[in-house]
């Protein structure tokens, strides 16, 4: 089985401008979560998408959003972009909704100049 | 609010040795992940556990839920175990998410 492949795995942005990352979860997850890490914050819960809906949201101001198409990929993007955004964007799927074991993708890398 | 705290930050070993890491947690946190990252980013999912113990080839994972604490145990240790390992809990029943601890930095010298 394939693994999660996020795309693109690094990206270089400027202020204001904004991004659009894509994650494709294992064949027959239904759920995919999104993460952010950044050396001083550590790993901080984004949101999870379950079967094209947002159950849960992490503590992110509404520049952050998401969606889930029916094939279960998802897409999370970030609209004006501020310097505090540069982080490695992590995505996670699994078979199940609500932080049952999860499989994570290889990451996108942000820089905002 | 849900809190994850590990310890040791960065740990620093000889090949071979016992390694513990350590995790503790507040309430609300129903169950516990642990995590491998490795230089790069990828994350592997080593453990996830509720109650009891698990064991994967050299690696030990037990949670003690009336002491909200959790540990990780890496024996015989060798070099290639260097990596980050993190434990994240699950709050809500998994509708927060996971909360994440900041990490452990491992360093096994050969």
């Amino acid at each position: 089985k394939a693994g999660v492949t996020q795309t693109p795995r690094y990206l270089i942005k400027t202020r204001g401008q904004q991004v659009t990352l894509s994650c494709s979860p294992i064949s027959g997850h239904r759920s995919v979560s999104w993460y952010q890490q950044t050396p001083g914050q550590g790993l901080q819960f984004l949101f999870e998408y379950f079967s094209e809906t947002q159950r849960n949201k992490g503590n992110f101001p509404g520049r952050f959003s998401g969606r889930q198409f029916s094939n279960s990929r998802s897409e999370m993007n970030v609209s004006t972009l501020e310097l505090g955004d540069s982080a490695l964007y992590l995505c996670a799927s699994s078979f199940l909704a609500g932080a049952n074991e999860q499989f994570f993708g290889p990451g996108t890398r942000l820089t905002v100049l | 609010k849900n809190e994850v705290e590990q310890s040791p930050q960065n740990l620093t070993a000889q090949e071979g040795e016992f390694i513990t890491i350590n995790c503790s947690y507040s309430v609300g946190i129903s169950a516990l992940h642990w995590l491998q990252q490795h230089p790069g980013g990828g994350i592997v999912s080593l453990f996830m556990l509720s109650s009891g113990k698990k064991k994967h080839g050299r690696l030990i994972a037990t949670i003690n839920i009336q002491e909200k604490h959790s540990s990780l145990h890496i024996t015989a240790s060798h070099p290639r175990d260097s990596a980050v390992y993190i434990c994240a809990g699950v709050s809500g029943g998994g509708a927060d998410g996971l909360t994440f601890g900041k990490g452990t930095h491992l360093i096994i010298q050969p």
